[in-house]
C-alpha cells in the first residue's frame, strides 16, 4: 500500500499570501489530520476530516482552514500568512476504528 | 490533558538496546500510547502503539506499567540509523486536540 502523500514537499511564500496545501491518505482511510510543527512549539494539531467533515479542531485562528473530498483527499489552506506561520505542516491518515495515524513526508512551508 | 515528559536528548553506541522513558501522570482511562520516530525534515514514522502491559513487534517493545503513568520504548541493538527523534504520543484519535505528543528524545546512536 501505498504511504500517506503530500505536494508540494516545500514552498516559499511572502507575507499576506495565501497558501494551499494537498494531502492523499492511504488508500482506504477516511480520517485526515493536519499538524503543524516548528522547533519552538513542537507537534501541534490543526484538525481532523472525516467523511468531508471537520470532526475536530486545534486551536488556530481562522486563517488556518482545510476541506476533505469524497475521495478523502484533503487540502489546507492558510491566508494571510505571517512569518511565524513558517513550519513544517503534517497530515496523517487514520483507517476507521483504529487508533494509529500515518504520517505523510510534510510541506515545508517558508514565509518571507 | 495528558502531558508527557520525556528526556530531551540520550546517547548510545551501535548494538546496545536503549530504553526511552515517557511520562504521563494525567493519562486517561481510554488513552492509547504510540512512539514514533522521525528523521529531520520527514513525517513521524510509526513505531509501535500499546494501552497496558507489554506490546512487541519487530523493531521493538513499549513496556506499560500497571499504573499506565509512564512508558518505556525498548530498541534493541541500535544501529547508526537510529539516530532520530522519538516521540511520545498519548491520547485518543477521535479526540485529536486533547493528544499531547511530548518535546521528543533525541538520540544519538555513535559507532
Amino acid at each position: 500500500k501505498a504511504g500517506v502523500t503530500q505536494t508540494p514537499r516545500y514552498l516559499i511564500k511572502t507575507r499576506g499570501q495565501q497558501v494551499t496545501l494537498s494531502c492523499s491518505p492511504i488508500s482506504g482511510h477516511r480520517s485526515v489530520s493536519w499538524y503543524q510543527q516548528t522547533p519552538g512549539q513542537g507537534l501541534q494539531f490543526l484538525f481532523e476530516y472525516f467523511s468531508e467533515t471537520q470532526r475536530n479542531k486545534g486551536n488556530f485562528p481562522g486563517r488556518f482552514s482545510g476541506r476533505q473530498f469524497s475521495n478523502s483527499r484533503s487540502e489546507m489552506n492558510v491566508s494571510t500568512l505571517e512569518l511565524g506561520d513558517s513550519a513544517l505542516y503534517l497530515c496523517a491518515s487514520r483507517g476507521m476504528d483504529q487508533e494509529t495515524q500515518y504520517f505523510g513526508p510534510g510541506t515545508r512551508l517558508l514565509v518571507l | 490533558l495528558a502531558k508527557t515528559t520525556q528526556p530531551i536528548s540520550m546517547d548510545s553506541y551501535e548494538g546496545q538496546e536503549v530504553n526511552i522513558t515517557c511520562s504521563h501522570n494525567n493519562i486517561a482511562t481510554n488513552d492509547y500510547i504510540t512512539w514514533y520516530q522521525q528523521f529531520p525534515s520527514q513525517g513521524p514514522r510509526f513505531i509501535i502503539q500499546g494501552y497496558k502491559t507489554k506490546v512487541t513487534n519487530e523493531v521493538a517493545s513499549l513496556f506499560i506499567p500497571a499504573d499506565r503513568k509512564s512508558s518505556t520504548l525498548s530498541l534493541p541493538r541500535v544501529s547508526l540509523s537510529d539516530t532520530a527523534v522519538y516521540y511520545c504520543l498519548v491520547g485518543r484519535t477521535y479526540n485529536n486536540n486533547d493528544m499531547r505528543f511530548g518535546a521528543g528524545t533525541r538520540l544519538t546512536v555513535k559507532p
